[in-house]
């Protein structure tokens, strides 16, 4: 089978840098995505790693190692509006399906 | 530009009631096409996903069926909906090519069945 492990929630101030870890089991893997679910909204696309090492876009920054089946997203100058779900998802199967961790809750405090 | 449309946005059904949910893609050719059910505070469970017309793949077993009946329409269906079936419903789409990275989301639809 395939699962992505999370933390459940993760909470740290405004300026702060925060880690959420992902790990994963999967077969036919092709790349760890993560995704930004704000309350009430759809997902939307932070990063994608298809190659071990680090992805930088702006404050975000995306990790992976495939020999240990691990990534992480690291953000950077934390700002109130980065109170959000994050999710990592890997792309696996013939179909390149899209399968989603349950999820970490980043809570930013002033 | 790509366009992905979901609607309703909200919907609110009887228990026992009939289900279905539409979802088009504008602007791109043979997507691959999901749907996800997310229940409150809880991660996006993958229900189905499509490479192709006709084509419907099932990850989970459930009250729910998906269709394809054009290259950028997916709907999904209940033929009698349960309380198990409210949540919120999103529909995805995705390059159907080896250079898929990224999947782009519908605006959802938050079903309370009653």
């Amino acid at each position: 089978g395939q699962s992505l492990e999370q933390p459940s929630e993760v909470t740290a101030v405004e300026g702060a840098i925060v880690q959420i870890n992902c790990t994963y089991q999967t077969s036919g893997f092709y790349g760890l995505s993560w995704y930004q679910q704000h309350d009430g909204g759809a997902p939307t696309f932070l990063s994608y790693n298809a190659l071990d090492g680090l992805e930088e876009t702006g404050r975000f920054s995306s990790f992976l190692s495939r020999s240990d089946s691990y990534g992480y997203l690291l953000l950077q100058e934390l700002q109130m509006k980065d109170s959000a779900s994050y999710f990592c998802a890997v792309f696996r199967g013939s179909a390149r399906q899209l399968t989603f961790g349950s999820g970490t809750q980043l809570t930013v405090l002033p | 530009s790509q366009t992905i449309h979901q609607w309703p946005a909200t919907l609110v059904q009887p228990v026992g009631s009939p289900l279905s949910l539409e979802c088009t893609v504008e602007g791109t050719s043979n997507p691959n096409l999901y749907w996800y059910r997310q229940a409150a505070g809880r991660g996006l469970q993958l229900l189905f996903y499509s490479v192709g017309i006709g084509q419907i793949s099932s990850e989970v077993p459930q009250n729910l069926s998906a269709s394809r009946p054009q290259d950028r329409q997916f709907i999904l269906s209940s033929k009698k909906l349960l309380l198990s079936d409210s949540g919120f419903y999103l529909c995805a789409w995705s390059a159907g090519t080896d250079l898929n990275t990224e999947a782009f989301f519908g605006q959802g639809t938050r079903l309370t069945v009653v």
